[in-house]
Order: C-alpha cells, then sequence, then structure tokens
C-alpha cells in the first residue's frame, strides 16, 4: 500500500535549520507530486510547497520563499524539506503528502495519503 | 489568499443522528471550465495526520463510508454525516485548492 514514512522528532534552537525526511513506498516514486505541510498546536494545516519528484522542480509558498528547500532523491525514493532561520512560531508537526493525482494530470493540491508527521520545537 | 471559515467550531451530535458542518470561502473557488469546486474536505482523529474524505465539493475519496456527502457550490459548502457513528469523532477541515491552498480552521465532532 501507498506509505509515507517521515523522520523522527527534532528540537532546534532560534536561528538553527532543520532538514525532515520522508520516504515514500507502494508506488513509483516519480510519478506523483509530494507536498509539505506543518500545522501548529490547535490549528488548521499550513501549505509550505510542492517538489516534482521527477523533474526536482518546486513550487513553495509566498510565506516560506527564501526560507524553505524541498529536494527528492530518486534512488532512495526519498524527499526533504529543510527549513531555515527557525524562529519559536515554527513550532508545529510537519507532514509531507502525496498530491492525489499522478503528475500526468493537472497538479490537483488535495493531499492523499499523508505521512505520520515530524514533530518540530524551537525553544531556546 | 482565499479564507476559509468554518461553522460551528465544535459541534456534539447523538449516536445515529446526523451532523452538518459548513465551510465559506471568502472568494468563488468555482473553476468555470470544469464546472468543479475546488474543495476538499478530511477528517482528523487525535494524535493522526488527515484524511482525505471528498473531494470537488461532492466526490467521496474511494473506501470512505456513504453516510459522509458534501454539497455547495461557489462559495458556501457543507459536510454532512448521515448517522454518526462513534467512530466519527474528529475534527474536519475543508481546503479549497483554487489558488495557494488553505484550510478552515477546523470543526470538532463529539457524541453528544
Amino acid at each position: 500500500q501507498v506509505q509515507l514514512v517521515q523522520s523522527g522528532p527534532e528540537v532546534k534552537k532560534p536561528g538553527a535549520s532543520v532538514k525532515v525526511s520522508c520516504k515514500a513506498s507502494g508506488y513509483t516514486f516519480t510519478t506523483y507530486f509530494i507536498h509539505w505541510l506543518r500545522q501548529a498546536p490547535g490549528q488548521g494545516p499550513e501549505w509550505m510547497g510542492v517538489i516534482n519528484p521527477s523533474a526536482g522542480t518546486t513550487t513553495y509558498a509566498p510565506k516560506f520563499q527564501g526560507r524553505v528547500t524541498m529536494t527528492g532523491d530518486t534512488f532512495t525514493s526519498t524527499v526533504y524539506m529543510e527549513l531555515s532561520s527557525l524562529r519559536s512560531e515554527d513550532t508545529a508537526v510537519y507532514y509531507c503528502a502525496r498530491d492525489r493525482v499522478s503528475s500526468s494530470t493537472a497538479l490537483s493540491y488535495e493531499f492523499d495519503p499523508w505521512g505520520q508527521g515530524t514533530v518540530v520545537s524551537v525553544t531556546s | 489568499d482565499i479564507v476559509m471559515t468554518q461553522s460551528p467550531d465544535s459541534l456534539a451530535v447523538s449516536l445515529g443522528e446526523r451532523a452538518t458542518i459548513h465551510c465559506k470561502s471568502s472568494q468563488r473557488v468555482l473553476y468555470t471550465s470544469t464546472n468543479k469546486n475546488s474543495l476538499t474536505w478530511y477528517q482528523q482523529k487525535p494524535g493522526l495526520p488527515p484524511k482525505l474524505l471528498i473531494y470537488w465539493a461532492s466526490t467521496r475519496e474511494s473506501g470512505v463510508p456513504d453516510r459522509f456527502s458534501g454539497s455547495g457550490s461557489g462559495t458556501d459548502f457543507t459536510l454532512t454525516i448521515s448517522s454518526l457513528q462513534a467512530e466519527d469523532v474528529a475534527v474536519y477541515y475543508c481546503q479549497q485548492s483554487y489558488t495557494t491552498p488553505t484550510f478552515g480552521q477546523g470543526t470538532r465532532l463529539e457524541i453528544k
């Protein structure tokens, strides 16, 4: 079955960077876009950006432009999200999620399935 | 950004009764070229990631029980659970994909 398995929890100091991984299995890695979202405690999810694992091309939400980098490794079927210049407001659960439709059709920006989530805590 | 506003923030419904959640977008999310609304509903249980229930406002994802239904168009949308089951206790989110994706604040559904 389709699975996205993320790396473990992270604790970082303000100003540091964090890199979260998301390993895909159960489908052909290069045929679906992967999104990154985050969810602060008690809030709805927030979309951060998307990567085409086949081409390595990315689109980032304006809020995160300049601070986020998404990359992919087709040999290990893994995508990565790195967020820099961390501040306390970045404390959240970070999720990767596959786009609902294959990349041969238009990007749907609908998310299914999701990874299990990675808790990132930013504290001094 | 399009702002998504859900109502109510929380809801308590008796088992077997109908639950209705509303979602309003700050601008229309209807693609006139396809006549499809870019509106998705998710269910999130404690400690788990969101799960996609309904897309295009009313198309149920494979495997989702038919007691879940979505309706609406333009700016006003509704998620209905026709007969509440214990396993439906969760937070429900709407999300638009017409522009940069945005989510509602969530509606917490509990058993009365």
